[in-house]
């Protein structure tokens, strides 16, 4: 069993691009969950999501920022236009239920750094 | 929502102590709580789970204690070693379907 496996593990991005960040959940995990972590500071819940379904997206910014879990696939984390503030490490974890009852595991995380 | 409070914040010991890392939370309806450690620039790795059935759960120099109705959790290691030093977080997950809470964790630092 690989895990929780997110890439690119390092990525660097301009001002003003895009920016990709793919998550895929352990074997027989469907409920996802992306977390941001500036540095030097704690985790920070971003977005919760299903197989095809957002179920929590209260930690996300409303602009430039969107999350995807398609049927088939990773999950992606997806930032519009970046900005140096957006310079992070983004975690992803997965559990195999919603209710927390098994678990978390976490991948190694994105370094996104905004030049 | 739930709040997730650690204490230490930051803790420096020489090789060789016994530790005791706090935390506390106030949603006891919890499932179960989960420890973490974190190494500097890297991920998560998940250390115990103790369901709220049990009242603690052991792996190797680690033990973690829960007691849910006081909204507490401990985490013992023993014989502390260099290798130990990281950042270490608890997560009790909320109820029903969210995600982890984290609180700010204890930075651990052993001395050889």
């Amino acid at each position: 069993n690989a895990g929780v496996m997110q890439n690119p593990r390092h990525l660097v991005r301009r001002r003003g691009q895009e920016a990709r960040l793919r998550c895929s959940p352990m074997k027989g995990h469907s409920h996802v969950y992306w977390y941001r972590q500036l540095p030097e500071e704690g985790l920070k819940f971003m977005v919760y999501l299903q197989k095809e379904n957002i179920i929590d997206e209260s930690g996300m910014p409303k602009e430039r920022f969107s999350a995807e879990f398609p049927k088939e696939g990773p999950s992606i984390l997806r930032i519009q236009q970046v900005v140096r503030g957006d310079s992070a490490a983004y975690f992803c974890a997965s559990s195999p239920t919603g209710e927390g009852n098994y678990g978390y595991t976490f991948g190694s995380g994105t370094r996104l750094t905004v030049v | 929502k739930q709040e997730v409070t650690q204490i230490p914040a930051a803790l420096s010991v020489p090789e060789g102590e016994n530790l005791v890392l706090n935390c506390s939370f106030t949603d006891s309806a919890i499932y179960n709580l989960q420890w973490f450690r974190q190494d500097p620039g890297k991920g998560l790795t998940s250390l115990l789970l103790i369901q709220s059935s049990q009242r603690e759960q052991t792996s190797g120099r680690l033990n973690a204690s829960l007691d849910k109705s006081s909204g507490r959790s401990t985490l013992y290691i023993a014989a502390s070693q260099p290798g130990d030093s990281a950042t270490y977080l608890c997560a009790p997950p909320p109820p029903g379907r969210r995600a982890l809470t984290f609180g700010s964790g204890t930075r651990l630092q052993v001395q050889p």
